[in-house]
């Protein structure tokens, strides 16, 4: 079965320092994951994806994510932090291998304040 | 390229009124469609999903209902609102290898009075 656990409910940085936004995952099969961000009343904005090619993905935005198997993480990063970075973070695991239908399993997110 | 479009954007509906929500996709075909909800203080909810025409699975027992009366078109519906409907409705659709992820619309905030 598949499912995401990302650590922080909330998490508050100043602008310009670095973000930190931690996930953790559970596969029975070779995942595919994904970071997608949503500002207040809109809907969700894909930032990055890993689909088994380089475990070092970069998105838009500065931001990136590595894809550590042996941690079952993939935490997203961003050197400095921005105040328009202020908004809520999903973590998400697809659905298995081969799979018409390609369920996409969300964490329950994570909310980001940027403090100036 | 492909778009999707979903309306309305904010919608207030007293208890007991019927719902429907419409979202329609441009630009590809036969795309995997969803409806997922998002509760205040909570993740998303996946409500329903459709892989063709007619074709509708739900994920939860509720008072909603799901349609997809032609390829792009992905309508959400109830014949009585109740509170706990409130929420964020979100529609997106994926390519039939939805693993490269979703596209999302811009949501429905709804709110039963």
């Amino acid at each position: 079965a598949q499912s995401v656990t990302q650590l922080d409910s909330h998490v508050s940085v100043s602008e310009g320092t670095p973000v930190l936004l931690r996930c953790n995952y559970s596969s029975s099969y070779s995942p595919s994951l994904f970071w997608y961000v949503q500002h207040p009343n809109k809907g969700l904005q894909l930032l990055l994806k890993y689909t088994s090619a380089a475990t070092l993905v970069k998105g838009i935005n500065g931001f990136e994510a590595e894809f550590k198997k042996s941690e079952t993480s993939f935490h997203l990063t961003k050197p400095s932090a921005h105040m328009s970075d202020a908004a809520e973070y999903f973590c998400v695991v697809s659905d298995r291998e081969g799979s018409t239908l390609g369920r996409l399993y969300f964490g329950r997110g994570t909310q980001l304040t940027v403090w100036p | 390229s492909q778009t999707i479009h979903q309306w309305p954007a904010t919608l207030v509906q007293p208890v007991g009124s019927p719902l429907s929500l419409e979202c329609t996709v441009e630009g590809t075909s036969n795309p995997n469609l969803y409806w997922y909800r998002q509760a205040a203080g909570r993740g998303l909810q996946l409500l329903f999903y459709s892989v063709g025409i007619g074709q509708i699975s739900s994920e939860v027992p509720q008072n909603l209902s799901a349609s997809r009366p032609q390829d792009r078109q992905f309508i959400l519906s109830s014949k009585k609102l109740l509170l706990s409907d409130s929420g964020f409705y979100l529609c997106a659709w994926s390519g039939q290898r939805g693993r490269v992820g979703y596209t999302f619309g811009s949501g429905t905030r709804l709110t039963v009075v």
